[in-house]
């Protein structure tokens, strides 16, 4: 399975933009990109996916890179809300929604 | 619209019992996975129930089991419990329908304690 490479933590500043790198060099031609986090205490939940193109949805943005071999998540105003772990996940076409996790991204937001 | 439902939150065992997880998927949901996730890690794929039938599974041993109901609800069941077993466990549902979700639904999960 194509791995994918994220930092172990990360800070940030309350209402400030956030961007989560994550690296995939060898994501093959249909991989989907996926992003979950998880909320302490709580069981992950979905946030953005994607294929080639960037992505937008009211949580977040997927931006990836042309060659395909990483991509960044971006929070556009970080509330002490979204500190979680957030997780980036290749997905085969065919794999029948099973996920992948690595160690995912520690995030945390101060006040 | 109630999402992924687990029980219970909390159980604990000693070495070589048995436990059964349940998980009620979210209501139109027809398929449901289960993770294990162990403290400071992220979650363990273990397997996938469709149509009533183990469709996937991840590199478990055979202690552990499932089933998968004709209402869509599941249950994970692991014999001979070790120490190991110790994790949160969570329940994840889907649609492997007509028209498929790519998102998955995760439950607040089952804190399993091996004493």
């Amino acid at each position: 399975d194509a791995k994918t490479t994220q930092p172990n933590s990360m800070e940030s500043n309350e209402e400030e933009p956030v961007h989560l790198p994550c690296n995939h060099s060898t994501i093959s031609g249909t991989d989907y990109i996926h992003w979950y986090r998880q909320l302490p205490s709580q069981g992950p939940e979905y946030v953005i996916h994607g294929l080639t193109s960037n992505v937008n949805n009211r949580m977040a943005s997927l931006a990836i890179a042309e060659d395909r071999k990483s991509s960044t998540l971006i929070l556009h105003r970080a509330t002490l809300r979204d500190a979680a772990v957030y997780y980036c996940i290749l997905r085969p076409n065919n794999a029948g929604n099973m996920l992948t996790f690595g160690g995912g991204t520690r995030l945390m937001v101060k006040p | 619209d109630a999402g992924v439902t687990q029980s219970p939150t909390h159980l604990i065992k000693t070495r070589g019992q048995q436990v059964t997880l349940r998980c009620s998927p979210k209501s139109g949901h027809d398929t449901v996975s289960w993770y294990q996730q162990a403290l400071g890690q992220g979650p363990q794929f273990i397997f996938q129930y469709y149509e009533e039938e183990e469709r996937q599974r991840g590199n478990f041993p055979d202690r552990f089991s499932g089933h998968q109901f004709p209402n869509y609800s599941s249950e994970l069941n692991v014999n001979a419990l070790l120490l190991g077993d110790s994790a949160l466990y969570l329940c994840a549902s889907s649609f492997l329908g007509i028209s498929r979700s790519d998102t998955q639904y995760f439950g607040p999960g089952t804190r399993l304690t091996v004493l």
